[in-house]
């Protein structure tokens, strides 16, 4: 069974730049979460979808980070414009259903 | 709001030299404890889930146990290819993780 795929791996921006990270969960896998990992911390959830719904988004900086599900599968993160403290690691997850959760390799975001 | 402290932050053993990792946790309605191995560069790798208290899993030389108030991670005669950081989590209202901050474990051969 093949595991979540995340693109790309590593991204260098400026301050103010957009950037976007795209997500391919487990195949079957109803929910989907985007997590930010900054170094030395846990990853700390943004946004949660139970197939093309949010489940929650209440980390999620609305201002400058926009995230979608589209048709239930793929998903792509996006924040414009990025901070230099939105360097960290972007991970994506997915599960079967409320359950277990399954991380992809992550996207190394660093803001210059 | 939902707390995950772990102990201590980095771990130096030599192998074969068993111990403990300490996760402890505040949560409203704990649906799950949650154990992810993180390897440098790579996502968090799902290890355990314990339910309640009392509740024990292994793997290999992996044990995880659970309280009403802590979990461990039991890990016996270690070797080099388990250094690693050591991630606990507790799943709350809507089956939300919250993580820890893991623990480094590094084992010297």
């Amino acid at each position: 069974e093949a595991g979540v795929a995340q693109s790309p791996r590593y991204k260098i921006i400026e301050k103010r730049q957009s950037v976007a990270f795209w997500c391919n969960p487990i195949s079957g896998h109803a929910t989907l979460y985007w997590y930010q990992q900054i170094l030395g911390q846990g990853p700390k959830l943004l946004i949660q979808f139970q197939n093309n719904g949010v489940v929650d988004d209440s980390q999620l900086p609305k201002d400058r980070f926009s995230a979608e599900r589209l048709k239930g599968v793929d998903s792509t993160l996006k924040i414009q414009p990025a901070k230099l403290e939105d360097s960290a690691v972007y991970l994506c997850a997915s599960s079967r259903s409320a359950d277990t959760q399954y991380f992809g390799p992550g996207t190394r975001l660093t803001v210059l | 709001e939902d707390q995950v402290t772990q102990s201590p932050e980095a771990l130096r053993l030599q192998e074969g030299e068993s111990s403990s990792l300490n996760c402890s946790y505040t949560v409203s309605g704990l649906r799950g404890l949650f154990w992810y191995r993180q390897d440098p560069g790579k996502g968090p790798e799902f290890l355990f889930t314990l339910y309640s208290a009392g509740e024990e899993k292994e793997k290999e030389r992996l044990k995880a146990t659970l309280t009403k108030k802590e979990s461990f991670l039991h890990i016996t005669a270690p070797k080099p290819e388990d250094s690693a950081t050591y991630l606990c989590a507790c799943g709350g209202s809507n089956y939300k993780l919250t993580f820890g901050k893991g623990t480094l474990l590094t084992v010297n051969p």
